[in-house]
């Protein structure tokens, strides 16, 4: 019953390669993020999907590209892997409404992505 | 544009002793919301407390409590009777809601460590 759940774990792959990694939420919430978090563990927003449209589009390469099916789900593909890349991987979700609980992130577990 | 500072890159504590956390930022808007997030070992992301700028009343959750000092851009958590538990990073973290976006900020985190 794990609230965000992202997969894989864990991602090993080399330079150039493409890859995705899947998120789910079934908390209800109508907004959902990706968060990239550096080997300092510095957080930074990547994506926001409110209701399956993109609202937030930081100064993220175009070779991310997120796909948001329905409400639950917000995937992140990346194409043409680099070594910067190396990172974990966050998605988060929240309730935008007003109310108990309202606008708390709510993250997944982490996706470890190592670019060799 | 929103900044969220976090002064202290690490602290450690004596089990049973209270520390307090600092957090300052720095944003034109007057609502807002603020959190503290702890992330342990285990990499998941988790809400510590949350306070909402339109209240004065500083925000607890049994042994955690802030310290919102809204005039100074200030938002501090105290830990009081710490445990081995709380070993962790912590974020502090600002949101502002405009135009339908939902954007969270966070700092660049506490690692504190709590020593037996």
């Amino acid at each position: 019953d794990t609230a965000v759940s992202q997969t894989p774990k864990y991602l090993v792959t080399q330079m150039g390669n493409d890859k995705s990694i899947k998120c789910e939420q079934n908390l209800g919430h109508d907004t959902m993020y990706w968060y990239k978090q550096d080997s300092k563990k510095f957080l930074k927003i990547m994506f926001s999907y409110n209701n399956k449209e993109l609202i937030i589009n930081e100064t993220v390469p175009n070779r991310f590209s997120p796909k948001s099916p329905d409400k639950a789900h917000l995937n992140l593909h990346i194409n043409s892997l680099e070594l910067g890349d190396s990172a974990v991987y966050f998605c988060a979700s929240s309730r935008t409404q007003s109310g108990q609980g309202a606008n708390v992130l709510t993250f997944g577990a982490g996706s470890r992505l190592t670019v060799l | 544009a929103q900044t969220v500072t976090q002064s202290q890159p690490e602290m450690s504590v004596q089990e049973a002793e209270t520390v307090t956390l600092s957090c300052t930022y720095d944003t034109s808007e007057n609502n807002y919301y603020l959190f503290w997030y702890k992330q342990p070992p285990s990499r998941q992301m988790i809400l510590v407390i949350r306070q909402e700028a339109y209240k004065q009343q500083n925000a607890t959750e049994n042994r955690f409590s802030v310290n919102f000092q809204k005039a100074a851009k200030s938002f501090s958590l105290k830990i009081s009777d710490s445990q081995l538990g709380d070993t962790a990073m912590y974020f502090c973290a600002f949101m502002k809601h405009r135009s339908g976006t939902y954007k969270y900020i966070f700092g660049t985190g506490t690692r504190l460590k709590v020593l037996a």
